[in-house]
């Protein structure tokens, strides 16, 4: 089974701190992905990477940024956090050739 | 944009019913996706469907592409089923997915 690990499991954070949420993958998946779900929500897609040193703004960007130094790991940071950006973060990874996607646990994030 | 919505919200069924969720979307998907998410939160990848039906275990998946439209198929339910299950379009090769809101599940004795 393929294994997605992310640090930290929760976190609290104050309204204008910077926080970065890590993502480690050991199934060697070129795309990696993050998505954050708010309360009895879906998924949304905040930025993606198909390949190390490149990435791609998802479908809400904004306030967020990410970080894919190499084929395992993938961090998405938050500069200036903000109440709004309060949500689960989960990461995700991908094969090109298989349409599965595996995910990790999920960061719960607090902002104060 | 893309949209995804699902229905019904929520579902109760009794022990050893079927489930039968909806899903409709709001542009040309390549495939669809169904996951499994647990009461406490992890993510679990059910079956990914182009068109047509697919299998699996309990699980049948139906997409009808030209009619914007899936289902998802439990059969016998078990109270281990209870859960929420999300709906999520794909358009392009990159795995790139938009998610429905989800249906929550209570499967009871």
């Amino acid at each position: 089974e393929a294994a997605v690990t992310q640090s930290p499991r929760s976190k609290v954070a104050v309204t204008g701190g910077k926080v970065t949420l890590s993502c480690h993958q050991t199934n060697n998946h070129d795309y990696m992905y993050w998505y954050r779900q708010d309360t009895g929500h879906g998924l949304r897609l905040i930025h993606y990477s198909y390949v190390a040193d490149s990435t791609e703004k998802g479908d809400i960007p904004d306030g967020y940024k990410a970080s894919r130094p190499s084929q395992e790991n993938f961090s998405l940071i938050l500069e200036l956090a903000s109440l709004s950006q309060t949500a689960v973060y989960f990461c995700a990874t991908g094969a090109v050739s298989n349409e599965r996607l595996f995910f990790g646990h999920g960061t719960k994030l607090s902002v104060l | 944009g893309q949209q995804v919505q699902q229905s019904p919200a929520s579902l109760v069924l009794q022990e050893g019913e079927n489930a039968e969720l909806q899903c409709n979307f709001s542009s040309t998907a390549t495939r669809l996706q169904w996951f499994y998410q647990r009461p406490g939160g992890s993510l679990v990848s059910l079956l990914s469907n182009p068109s047509g039906t697919k299998h699996t275990g309990r699980l049948t998946s139906t997409t009808v592409t030209k009619e914007r439209r899936g289902s998802l198929h439990i059969s016998s339910s078990q109270i281990t089923d209870s859960g929420t299950y999300l709906c999520a379009m794909a358009t392009g090769g990159n795995n790139k997915l938009t998610f429905g809101q989800g249906t929550v599940l209570s499967v009871i004795p």
